[in-house]
């Protein structure tokens, strides 16, 4: 399987640029997705294909890479942001990381 | 508007078996790529099983931790997709979500269905 690493958690402000990483252990070329995951709801698809925003996310949220290594970046952060962060690979198979959760500083 | 409801889920006892649907609405359902997910309490999300569109046969896949033991199907007259669950495990404990790939990933996600495994 394909292994997503991402970083546990991430303090961040309002106002903020805030980046969260996302590395596989094989490449996946660009077929890595973004979510928002809100405590009680369901995940919301923020980025497909690495750097494609569907219709109706907000331009605050960008996305980028391939191969192995990816970003994903909001900015600026706004309070509604506050969530966990899960990436996703639909190359071999599908995996998803283990989820950033950004917390308030 | 893209609607996917779930529905049947509960507590049952390990290696007993249930069902669960997802009811699909605002999009055509015969053209789309079916899924589910799981997440158990606390935990990320895994991967479940797919199947694909008519043209490609309703082909299947599954996870490895399910493989053997759950089934998915669909029923494109009804705008359905089902999980049958058998020989469940308390490790199966969690959220299923029934997730759509519409345009590209798992594009349209349902609210999600409680499955609980414990003697």
């Amino acid at each position: 399987d394909t292994v997503l690493t991402q970083s546990p958690a991430l303090p961040v402000s309002p106002g903020e640029r805030v980046t969260i990483s996302c590395r596989a252990s094989e490449s996946v070329s660009t077929l890595m997705h973004w979510y928002q995951q809100k405590p009680g709801q369901q995940p919301k698809l923020l980025i497909c294909e690495a750097s494609n925003l569907p219709s109706g996310v907000p331009a605050r949220f960008s996305g980028s890479g391939s191969g192995t290594d990816f970003t994903f970046t909001i900015d600026p952060v706004e309070a509604d942001d506050i969530a966990t962060y899960y990436c996703h690979q639909s190359w071999n198979s599908y995996t998803f990381g283990a989820g950033t959760k950004l917390e308030l500083k | 508007a893209v609607q996917l409801v779930e529905s049947g889920g509960g507590l049952v006892q390990p290696k007993e078996s249930l069902k669960i649907s997802c009811a699909a609405s605002g999009f055509t359902f015969s053209n789309a790529a079916m899924y589910w997910v799981r997440q158990a309490p606390g935990k990320g999300l895994e991967w479940v099983a797919r199947i694909r569109t008519k043209p490609n046969n309703y082909a299947t896949y599954y996870a490895d931790s399910v493989k053997g033991r759950f089934t998915i199907s669909r029923d494109d007259s009804k705008s359905m997709v089902y999980l049958q669950m058998d020989n469940l495990k308390t490790e199966d404990t969690a959220m299923y979500y029934c997730t759509a790939a519409v345009i590209a990933a798992f594009d349209y996600w349902g609210q999600g269905v409680m499955v609980t495994v414990s003697s």
